[in-house]
């Protein structure tokens, strides 16, 4: 399968644990995109890299977030300290461009309790 | 910023029914707009796409959608819906310069009965 990978495809943590996600994109997509999604929204934009650059971040990221794609490739997103509204499914997308659409994973949906 | 409206959060329609759900996005420059769609329990998927030229544009399973420049509007239509169409629709918009991200609305959910 060459399309988006997320792991792990669900995690239950407990309160004030720390959690980390992997998205492997699409291999010759230079850009990454993280989203959150709850139940009855649509994806909200927490941040994206073009490359190895993170380039943008949501207001959304709190200090807890944190995303890395320190080769360009894969990237890892890592929540500090969860809380339960950190509960979601996070998503992942990469494109080859801005003119280009984005392939989203299945994503890691993560439950707090 | 960029940002994006859809305007009906839940559309209920019979098979063979007409279908055009409203996207407006807020941004002053040139913008890609999608329509992505989310089946029960799958990924988000493409519908269409438009960058430039003709502002009607088909995608797959017979949908299309026609940005409208003066109205800052991208709506999604289909003449005849089927009970299949069921699932979620994502209108979504970037500016067509480097460095900005993919926005999404905040979806419709369309249900199509039989």
């Amino acid at each position: 399968d060459t399309g988006v990978s997320q792991n792990p495809r669900h995690k239950i943590t407990k309160r004030g644990q720390n959690v980390t996600f992997r998205c492997d994109p699409i291999s010759e997509h230079n850009r990454l995109y993280w989203y959150r999604q709850t139940l009855g929204q649509g994806p909200e934009f927490l941040t994206y890299f073009q490359n190895e650059a993170q380039l943008e971040k949501s207001r959304l990221l709190s200090d807890r977030f944190s995303a890395e794609r320190p080769k360009g490739s894969f990237s890892t997103l890592e929540i500090q300290r969860t809380e339960q509204g950190d509960s979601a499914m996070y998503l992942c997308a990469s494109s080859s461009s801005g003119r280009s659409e984005a392939f989203f994973g299945q994503g890691t949906r993560l439950t707090v309790v | 910023a960029q940002s994006v409206s859809q305007h009906n959060h839940h559309v209920i329609l019979s098979e063979a029914a007409s279908l055009e759900l409203g996207c407006n996005y807020s941004y002053g420059g040139t913008v890609n707009l999608f329509w992505y769609v989310q089946y029960p329990g799958q990924h988000l998927q493409l519908l269409l796409k438009y960058f430039s030229g003709d502002p009607l544009v088909k995608g797959i399973k017979g949908f299309e959608a026609e940005f409208i420049k003066s109205k800052f509007s991208f709506n999604l239509r289909k003449p005849s819906v089927q009970w299949s169409d069921t699932a979620e629709y994502f209108c979504a918009v970037t500016a067509n310069q480097a460095g900005t991200a993919l926005i999404f609305g905040k979806g419709t959910t369309l249900s199509v009965s039989s």
